[in-house]
């Protein structure tokens, strides 16, 4: 059974700070790394993907991948109070589907 | 920006009853999915959809449940006869191709009484 595991939190920071989050899998063939941000009550939002070893930037945020050490990280810079919600890790499984395997999420909330 | 539309985004139902929930993918998407979210849950993979037949459905995707392309545009997901643990977010989702980015629906709740 393919997993992805992540640290349910809450993880709390104060505003302004870098909140880091992680997540490792289990098979070592994935290809393809995600990260959504979902709000209480609302749909996944797509936030970044990566799919090479080291570091993507993308504004305040930054994905970190090492398939050696089957790990992902989200860092987010200069936190927000809106950026609280759920982050949710997921990586697609390179089968006929290419669906996405989830973890269970990491729950942020930034501190005003 | 093109989305994902589901209808109807809640629904209330009797336990034994049929739901069909709605979706249209985003236009010239080939990929088409449906995920489901009970409440304090991780979003879990139902059933993957591809050149008009499934490619891959989870444990959880058992006889009572079925997924149909009528046409060009729509996507639905049917429970035949819905029970209490059927309650729980639905998401419907699309890719572009196999190696694309998946984009979800703003999902469709559903509460089985």
């Amino acid at each position: 059974q393919k997993e992805v595991e992540q640290n349910s939190g809450p993880l709390s920071v104060p505003e302004g700070a870098i909140a880091s989050l992680n997540c490792t899998y289990s098979d070592r063939g994935s290809q393809s790394f995600f990260w959504y941000r979902q709000y209480s009550g609302k749909s996944p939002e797509l936030i970044m993907s990566i799919y090479s070893n080291g570091d993507k930037e993308d504004g305040r945020f930054t994905a970190q991948l090492n398939k050696a050490s089957q790990y992902v990280s989200l860092l987010i810079r200069d936190s927000q109070p809106s950026d609280s919600a759920t982050y949710l890790c997921a990586v697609r499984s390179e089968g006929s589907s290419y669906k996405l395997i989830f973890g269970s999420g990491t729950r942020l909330l930034v501190r005003p | 920006e093109p989305e994902v539309t589901q209808t109807p985004s809640h629904q209330v139902t009797q336990m034994g009853q049929e739901v069909i929930l709605r979706c249209v993918p985003i236009s010239n998407h080939l990929y088409f999915y449906w995920y489901r979210q009970i409440l304090g849950q991780k979003v879990e993979f139902l059933v993957s959809f591809y050149n008009n037949e499934i490619s891959e459905k989870s444990e959880i995707f058992d006889d009572q449940f079925s997924v149909e392309r009528p046409d060009g545009s729509n996507f639905t997901l049917k429970i035949r006869s819905t029970k209490l643990e059927d309650s729980a977010m639905y998401f419907c989702a699309s890719s572009p191709w196999s190696g694309n980015t998946i984009y979800f629906g703003e999902g469709s709740w559903l509460t089985v009484v």
